[in-house]
């Protein structure tokens, strides 16, 4: 069954310093990829996608990820922390069956934190 | 900037009443989405809607859930008779093709007591 994991569920780094947040994901074909941001009273904003191409894709905000099919990765990263990174990260999976329409399996989330 | 909305935010309800969650998606999308998360726990995919009917729905989605679009704008859930695991937060989203970007809403609290 197609799963995505997120083994860190709570990250807490110095503002300034780099990121990465862990994403694997199991599936059995090629798999649409996201990862969304969640803010404390806010929906989920997308921050990035991944559907085919080049495997380092640029999202908003100075973060990118990186999918690695060998590894069934999908890392996100941002060099420089700000403080307003704070909140939660998603890591999604696109299922893509035939007349599916698309829905998300989500990660469990990391909680990212920021000391200033 | 089009956002998708989410009303109420937050919904108490007792055990074995109705709730209807209300969503008013981003109006040129054509497919329409609910996820829910339990405290703690991943967001769960629900179903989708497209064309006014369901294109496909998860093993949570059973009978005592419902959507429906009652006319051009707005996008609802309905759990006719709420049990106390029900609570969650309830997500909209929406997308204007398959596979496209989902947008998602802000959310609506529901707590069953």
């Amino acid at each position: 069954a197609q799963s995505v994991t997120q083994p860190d569920i709570h990250i807490t780094v110095s503002e300034g310093a780099s990121l990465e947040l862990r994403c694997n994901y199991s599936y059995g074909a090629t798999p649409y990829l996201f990862w969304y941001v969640q803010s404390p009273g806010q929906g989920l904003q997308l921050l990035l996608k991944y559907f085919s191409g080049d495997t380092l894709v640029q999202g908003i905000k100075g973060f990118e990820a990186e999918f690695k099919r060998s590894q069934s990765s999908f890392n996100l990263r941002k060099p420089s922390v700000h403080w307003s990174d704070a909140a939660e990260y998603f890591c999604a999976v696109g299922v893509n069956y035939g007349g599916s329409q698309g829905n998300l399996i989500f990660g469990k989330g990391t909680k990212l934190s920021v000391k200033p | 900037e089009p956002e998708v909305t989410q009303t109420p935010s937050h919904q108490v309800t007792q055990m074995g009443q109705e709730v209807i969650l209300r969503c008013v998606p981003i109006s040129n999308h054509l497919y329409f989405y609910w996820y829910r998360q339990i405290l703690g726990q991943k967001v769960e995919f629900l179903v989708s809607f497209y064309n006014n009917e369901i294109s496909e729905k998860s093993e949570i989605f059973d009978d005592q859930f419902s959507v429906e679009r009652p006319d051009g704008s707005n996008f609802t859930l309905k759990i006719r008779s709420t049990k106390l695991e029900d609570s969650a937060m309830y997500f909209c989203a929406s997308s204007a093709q398959w596979r496209a970007e989902q947008f998602f809403g802000p959310g609506t609290r529901l707590t069953v007591l």
